[in-house]
């Protein structure tokens, strides 16, 4: 039973160009999350996407970021025009339903250098 | 708001205990605890939700205490594998879907 599958692990991207993260949730999840994690800190809160929709965006930057979960397929993080910033690990987690009661699982997350 | 947790950092022998405590400034719904250890996914310990309770499996449980919105994540007799960060995860109340607000973890070393 293949768990929350993120790729590509590591993503090298020059200043400008454009970062796609995927993530394939457990089998059976409906229910996916973006977080994103910087050097030394916690996890942040990005998006929260139901299977074509986005259920809560209120973490995502207003610019430059957007997220989908389409009826096929995995979810996607795109970030264009990526900054040094936006160095940093994104997790993905997923869930059957919507996680209130129960836990969140996270893939090995992908993470991002901006040179 | 972040919720604050404490100790930033723990050194512990194997067989020693532990405390980390995770206060929030918000009314709560529940409470999660992750361990992550470096480079791989955080992993699921356990989830406390509103009504006050206490729970544990193994070695490591965990209380909120819903009125001062605080809980706090016991470890006993540590193992080396209890080492890595730990951090909790909050939701406030009114919210239950899994948007967590996490802590700045918590640092755990556990030696021979």
């Amino acid at each position: 039973n293949a768990g929350v599958m993120q790729n590509p692990r590591h993503l090298v991207r020059r200043r400008g160009q454009e970062a796609r993260l995927r993530c394939s949730p457990m089998k059976g999840h409906s229910h996916v999350y973006w977080y994103r994690q910087l050097p030394e800190e916690g996890l942040k809160f990005m998006v929260y996407l139901q299977k074509e929709n986005i259920i809560d965006e209120s973490g995502m930057p207003k610019e430059r970021f957007s997220a989908e979960f389409p009826k096929e397929g995995p979810s996607i993080l795109r970030i264009q025009q990526v900054v040094r910033g936006d160095s940093a690990a994104y997790f993905c987690a997923s869930s059957p339903q919507g996680a209130g009661t129960g836990e969140l699982f996270f893939g090995e997350g992908s993470r991002l250098t901006v040179l | 708001q972040q919720p604050v947790q404490s100790p930033q950092a723990v050194i512990l022998r194997e067989g020693e205990d532990a405390v980390i405590n995770c206060s929030s400034s918000k009314a709560l719904y529940s409470v999660h605890w992750y361990r992550q250890k470096h480079g791989e996914a955080p992993v699921f310990l356990m989830i406390l939700l509103k009504g006050g309770e206490q729970k544990g499996h193994d070695k490591i449980s965990a209380s909120f205490n819903e009125k001062k919105q605080q809980s706090s994540l016991y470890l006993t007799a540590s193992q080396l594998s209890y080492s890595g960060t730990y951090f909790c995860g909050t939701e406030e109340g009114g919210t239950s879907y899994g948007k967590l607000t996490f802590g700045q973890g918590t640092i755990l070393t556990v030696h021979p």
